[in-house]
């Protein structure tokens, strides 16, 4: 059982570039998130996903994109990268968006903007 | 709105010693309270949460938390530290809602020195 898969990695970019970071989740959850982690600062809610068609702005969603593709997969969109999105972005997932359960999270995807 | 506050950023024990983790939260409905660890280059994983009921909670690896309605506090315990119990820890809130809702702390990074 997988879980929670994100890809890539890592990346490099330069400021001006764009790409997408994927997330996929095996565990049939409805819930998806996109978080970033930077120093001191925990984790911030980019965007979520409650359910299959659904997107919302989280506390810090500027600069960036989502796609809910399906049930399984939410992918975030750098337009135009900058170096205050260098960061470690995590994907997550629950079962039903309800707050008395867990998130499941991926391992990360380590993003530097040059 | 909610929110989660972690005493240090950064707590050294000795092996054997108690380890003791801080985390305050204000909400302002009935919390809904999580412990996260995040060991380097991972996702966070569940270590224990509080719904409702029980007040002392255990979790996995002989960690504890007891939620103090009184104190707004969730603080996080272990009796004898384990050279593999360094990692960052996260303190995490949820209201009486969705996901969208999770708020988490700066986090704490345990040292366990020899």
């Amino acid at each position: 059982n997988a879980g929670v898969t994100q890809t890539p990695k890592f990346q490099v970019l330069k400021t001006g570039q764009s790409m997408t970071l994927q997330c996929a989740q095996d565990m049939n959850h409805n819930s998806m998130y996109w978080y970033r982690q930077d120093p001191g600062m925990g984790l911030r809610l980019i965007y979520y996903s409650a359910s299959e068609g659904t997107t919302d702005k989280g506390e810090v969603p500027n600069g960036y994109n989502v796609s809910r593709l399906n049930k399984r997969e939410f992918s975030l969109r750098l337009e135009s990268a900058a170096p205050s999105q260098t960061s470690v972005y995590f994907c997550a997932s629950d079962l039903q968006g309800n707050s008395n359960q867990p998130q499941h999270f991926g391992d990360g995807t380590r993003l530097s903007i040059l | 709105a909610q929110s989660v506050t972690q005493l240090g950023s950064h707590v050294s024990v000795s092996e054997g010693a108690l380890v003791l983790l801080r985390c305050n939260y204000s909400s302002s409905v009935p919390p809904y309270l999580f412990w996260y660890v995040q060991y380097p280059n991972q996702g966070l994983q569940l270590l224990l949460k509080y719904t409702t009921g029980a007040t002392l909670v255990k979790g996995i690896n002989g960690f504890e938390a007891e939620f103090k309605k009184s104190e707004t506090s969730f603080h996080l315990t272990k009796p004898s530290a384990h050279m593999s119990d360094a990692a960052e820890y996260f303190c995490a809130v949820s209201e009486n809602n969705y996901g969208q809702n999770f708020v988490f702390g700066p986090g704490t990074r345990l040292s366990v020195l020899p």
